[in-house]
C-alpha cells in the first residue's frame, strides 16, 4: 500500500500570507493526487484533482502542484474563510490513502 | 446535480454487523463508482472501498475481511456492510462518488455523512 505524509500537521498564518501543505507518497502516484477542505463539522469539499486542476467553484486561490511522489497545495492569499483542515488523497492504485490533515488557523 | 443521502442506525452493539445505505438522486447508480469513507470522532479519513454496479470492487486491505459494499440498481441505492464490529468503529460514514476509478477526477460529491456508534 501507498503510504502519505502531509506536513505540516498544523500552521498558523496570517489574511494575505501564502500557505504551503505538503503530501509525499511512498511511491510515485504519477498525477493521481486529489485535495480537500474540511471546516469543523462539515463535509470534506474537493479543491483540486489530478495534483493541478481547479475543481469546478473551488476558489483560484488555491494551486496545486507536484507530480510522481512530492505534491503541495499552495493558498496564494489567506482569507478567513481558509480556517480548515486540508487532506491530500492519493488514487493511483487501491487503496486510496488520506493523508494525516493540515489544521490551518489564524495568527 | 448527483445528491447523495447516507442512512442507517446510528448505534450498533459490539460484534454485530453495521449496515448502512447511500441513495442517490439526481442521477443514476449505474453511471458511475461509488465510495465509502469513515472518519472516527477528531481523526482523519478512511477510504473504506468502491463499487461499480456491475459489482466490481476493491476494499481497504485492513477491513477486507469484514467489509461488503453492494449496489441495488432498482432502488439507486449503495450500501455498506461491516460485519463484527467493535468500538474502534465508530465514526463518521460517508459515501461518495468516485471519478478516482479511471483518473477523471476523485471523490467529489459526498453525502452529509451519518455517524454510527458502537457501545452496548
Amino acid at each position: 500500500d501507498i503510504q502519505v505524509t502531509q506536513s505540516p500537521s498544523s500552521l498558523s498564518a496570517s489574511v494575505g500570507d501564502r500557505v504551503t501543505i505538503t503530501c509525499r507518497a511512498s511511491q510515485p502516484v504519477g498525477s493521481y493526487l486529489a485535495w480537500y477542505q474540511q471546516k469543523p463539522g462539515k463535509v470534506p469539499k474537493l479543491l483540486i484533482h489530478s495534483a493541478y486542476t481547479l475543481q469546478s467553484g473551488a476558489p483560484s486561490r488555491f494551486i496545486g502542484g507536484g507530480s510522481g511522489t512530492d505534491f503541495t497545495l499552495t493558498i496564494s492569499s489567506l482569507q478567513p474563510e481558509d480556517v480548515a483542515t486540508y487532506f491530500c488523497l492519493t488514487y493511483n492504485t487501491p487503496p486510496w490513502t488520506f493523508g494525516q490533515g493540515t489544521k490551518v488557523e489564524f495568527k | 446535480q448527483i445528491h447523495l443521502q447516507e442512512s442507517g442506525p446510528g448505534l450498533v452493539k459490539p460484534s454485530e454487523t453495521l449496515s448502512l445505505t447511500c441513495s442517490v438522486s439526481g442521477g443514476s447508480v449505474t453511471s458511475d463508482y461509488w465510495s465509502w469513507i469513515r472518519q472516527a470522532p477528531g481523526k482523519g479519513l478512511e477510504w473504506m472501498g468502491y463499487i461499480y454496479y456491475s459489482g466490481t470492487s476493491r476494499y481497504h486491505p485492513s477491513l477486507k475481511s469484514r467489509v461488503t459494499i453492494s449496489v441495488d440498481t432498482a432502488k439507486n441505492q449503495v450500501s455498506l456492510h461491516l460485519t463484527s464490529v467493535t468500538p474502534a468503529d465508530t465514526a463518521l460514514y460517508f459515501c461518495a462518488r468516485d471519478l478516482g476509478v479511471g483518473g477523471a477526477g476523485s471523490l467529489d460529491i459526498w453525502g452529509q455523512g451519518t455517524m454510527v456508534i458502537v457501545s452496548s
